[in-house]
């Protein structure tokens, strides 16, 4: 069946520092591709998605490329801030209706 | 801002009390959906319905009773619950196909 692999953390970074959050999935056919954030206390935000290979999402300086080779969607920031401190989901939807998740990796960044 | 509001965003309730969760969206999204949130936990599907019909219940116990009165409601109504039905309870909706907006959540605590 599908499923959503991602690195499960806590990762733990310094302000400015470059971020990578891997996710890995196992579908049939041509997924789309998500990354969510739950900041404390609050529901999940889309942050950035890609329907076909090779598409690049992009969002408040966050990037993901799809890339069927390696069924991969790594999500990377070149410099993090406190305020990215949250829960980072990754997640497939295939059939159009509702998502599978990763498990969700927690990211703290300190000043 | 959330598109996608629910209410009350905090619950306590006795075993033996009837509650429901209200959703609201007016994003004209035709996909609406029920997840469940335990702390540090990926959201887990509960209920999705399409065009205002019924389309997935991922073997919810009947102690949970969803109901979507119109395209831009979604209700879920709570009776009988036991302490581990506590958690963050998130409603969501969506074009098909597309990524899901989610609310904010309600906090549901059983006693």
């Amino acid at each position: 069946g599908n499923s959503v692999t991602q690195m499960e953390g806590p990762v733990t970074l310094s302000e400015e520092a470059f971020l990578t959050i891997n996710c890995t999935y196992t579908a049939t056919g041509y997924p789309s591709l998500f990354w969510y954030v739950q900041y404390p206390g609050e529901g999940l935000q889309l942050l950035l998605k890609a329907t076909k290979a090779d598409d690049k999402g992009s969002n408040k300086g966050f990037e993901a490329t799809y890339r069927k080779e390696t069924t991969s969607f790594h999500l990377e920031k070149g410099s993090v801030q406190v305020s990215d401190s949250a829960v980072y989901f990754c997640a497939l939807d295939q059939a159009g209706t509702a998502l599978i998740f990763g498990k969700g990796t927690t990211l703290s960044v300190s000043s | 801002d959330t598109e996608v509001t629910q209410t009350p965003k905090h619950l306590v309730m006795g075993m033996t009390n009837k509650k429901s969760l209200k959703c609201e969206q007016h994003m004209g999204h035709r996909a609406m959906y029920w997840y469940k949130q335990k702390a540090k936990k990926p959201p887990e599907l509960m209920f999705v319905y399409s065009y205002e019909k019924l389309s997935i219940n991922e073997s919810v116990p009947s102690r949970f009773s969803p109901e979507c009165p119109n395209s831009s409601l979604l209700n879920l109504h709570l009776h009988a619950l036991q302490p581990e039905d506590s958690a963050l309870y998130l409603c969501a909706s969506s074009q098909v196909p597309g990524g899901l907006h989610f609310g904010n959540g309600t906090r549901l605590t059983v006693t």
